[in-house]
């Protein structure tokens, strides 16, 4: 099935630095979510956006809903040991209905913080 | 907030045998949800969509006679592996939204299923 292509894969950083990551589509989705998902357990919801240009912050974590409704970032600001997790951006191609909850998972972002 | 729990959270079972993981909401009627495969490291790829009282609709390429979908009450839905071989494991994870209460147009997810077939 489609995926989102999310990048970087993964990513190694030391305590205090920002992150950055993203998501591209070739297909327009109405909404865009950013889960964080730890070892042996299921995603966690971090951000939803639901309107194209939208940005949203969620303490340290800021997402954009791109313009073209194609794309995505999610930004980690001044980072800390227990953001190490697999994030992973996620689509939802209708506005509700009976395609709500129906989601494209992007590949995830491994990421790897150093104290 | 809507909590959904998923049992077993492990489960390691032999080569032909059939297992069943329960998805359940616990405060909340689930009447859809949805039933994803994750290989480790990877993405988690949707398999099937499962409302309450009708038949579950599957993704491409997702077998309908293997992994077999039922969702027979609004705060329970299951997923049997049948037959199950190695290349079936892999770690099952649900999600579910419904009406009403904490669930009311929220998207909520287990934490996941984790099947080993020897």
């Amino acid at each position: 099935g489609q995926q989102l292509n999310q990048s970087p894969q993964s990513m190694f950083i030391q305590e205090g630095e920002d992150v950055s990551m993203n998501c591209t589509s070739s297909s327009i989705f109405n909404t865009w979510l950013w889960y964080k998902q730890e070892p042996g357990e299921g995603p966690v919801l971090l951000i939803a956006l639901y309107k194209a240009g939208e940005l949203t912050s969620n303490g340290r974590l800021t997402a954009q809903f791109g313009i073209t409704r194609k794309d995505s970032f999610l930004n980690i600001s001044a980072s800390i040991p227990s953001d190490v997790g697999i994030y992973f951006c996620a689509g939802q191609k209708g506005a509700g209905g009976t395609s709500y909850g129906k989601l494209t998972f992007g590949q995830g972002t491994i990421l790897t913080v150093h104290p | 907030g809507a909590v959904v729990s998923q049992h077993p959270s492990r489960v390691i079972c032999k080569s032909g045998t059939s297992v069943k993981i329960e998805c359940r909401s616990l405060d909340f009627q689930a009447t859809t949800m949805f039933w994803y495969r994750q290989f480790p490291k990877k993405s988690l790829m949707l398999m099937a969509t499962s409302n309450e009282g009708s038949k579950a609709t599957y993704e491409q390429g997702v077998e309908k006679d293997k992994f077999l979908i039922n969702h027979a009450s609004l705060t329970l839905s299951t997923l049997t592996v049948t037959s199950a071989h190695p290349e079936d494991s892999s770690f099952y994870i649900c999600s579910a939204t419904g009406t009403g209460g904490q669930g009311a147009n929220v998207l909520t997810f287990g934490a996941g299923s984790r099947l080993t077939v020897l």
